[in-house]
């Protein structure tokens, strides 16, 4: 069993759309939870993190975290063209070793 | 510009070549990381150094080799050991104690 479960999609959703992007996981030692953002072709970049459980917010997206059922998801509100790209979880026991998820695709639809 | 550099973009190679690619980064970041991304996999950690001289191995390590001789260089050899080493490598950094990496461009790796 991974360490961490991502559903690799495709996703397509229409613009404006709300996106639901979710990773679980199996190691309850996991307290660091981070979401990539990966365009084709280049390197992952931070989108958000959050530190044990609860939600956190930054503009149009929501990252929330359930340590009781070891499940993360990301929310993106009003889904644009833009954000077209693989979606990364990576969780982390202690700052030492990084678990990503296999990637979610995402294609909005103008 | 601070940031994180691989070098080449593209790489070709014949089979039972060696080949090594290039991270270089001007952050100041203590840790460094090399990845192996595959479709439908994520990344795949190869190996990490948390500091200058000292690496170690990630969960596939084997047929490929380290160094880190400069905090701002930690260059990856895939060797001919390697059994399947088409992919795309990512190298990362990120300050010690930080939940936070930063990632390069990558590195397409085609073996002909």
């Amino acid at each position: 069993q991974k360490e961490v479960e991502q559903d690799p999609g495709p996703l397509s959703v229409p613009e404006g759309a709300i996106v639901s992007l979710n990773c679980t996981y199996s190691n309850s030692a996991f307290q660091y939870f981070m979401w990539y953002r990966q365009y084709s072709r280049k390197g992952p970049e931070l989108l958000m993190y959050t530190y044990s459980s609860g939600n956190k917010e930054d503009g149009r997206f929501t990252a929330q975290v359930d340590k009781s059922s070891k499940y993360i998801s990301l929310f993106i509100r009003d889904s644009q063209p833009s954000d077209s790209a693989t979606y990364l979880c990576a969780m982390m026991p202690n700052f030492n070793k990084f678990y990503f998820g296999s990637g979610t695709k995402l294609n909005v639809k103008p | 510009d601070g940031g994180i550099t691989q070098s080449p973009k593209y790489l070709f190679r014949k089979e039972g070549q060696n080949v090594t690619l290039s991270c270089e980064q001007n952050l100041n970041h203590d840790a460094m990381y090399w990845y192996r991304q595959d479709p439908g996999q994520g990344l795949r950690l190869i190996y990490y150094s948390q500091i200058v001289n000292d690496f170690q191995k990630g969960d596939i390590a084997e047929g490929y080799s380290v160094s880190r001789e400069k905090k701002e260089s930690f260059p990856l050899t895939v060797t001919s050991a390697q059994k399947n080493p088409t992919a795309f490598y990512l190298c990362a950094s990120s300050i010690s104690g930080s939940n936070e990496q930063f990632f390069g461009p990558g590195t397409r790796l085609t073996v002909l």
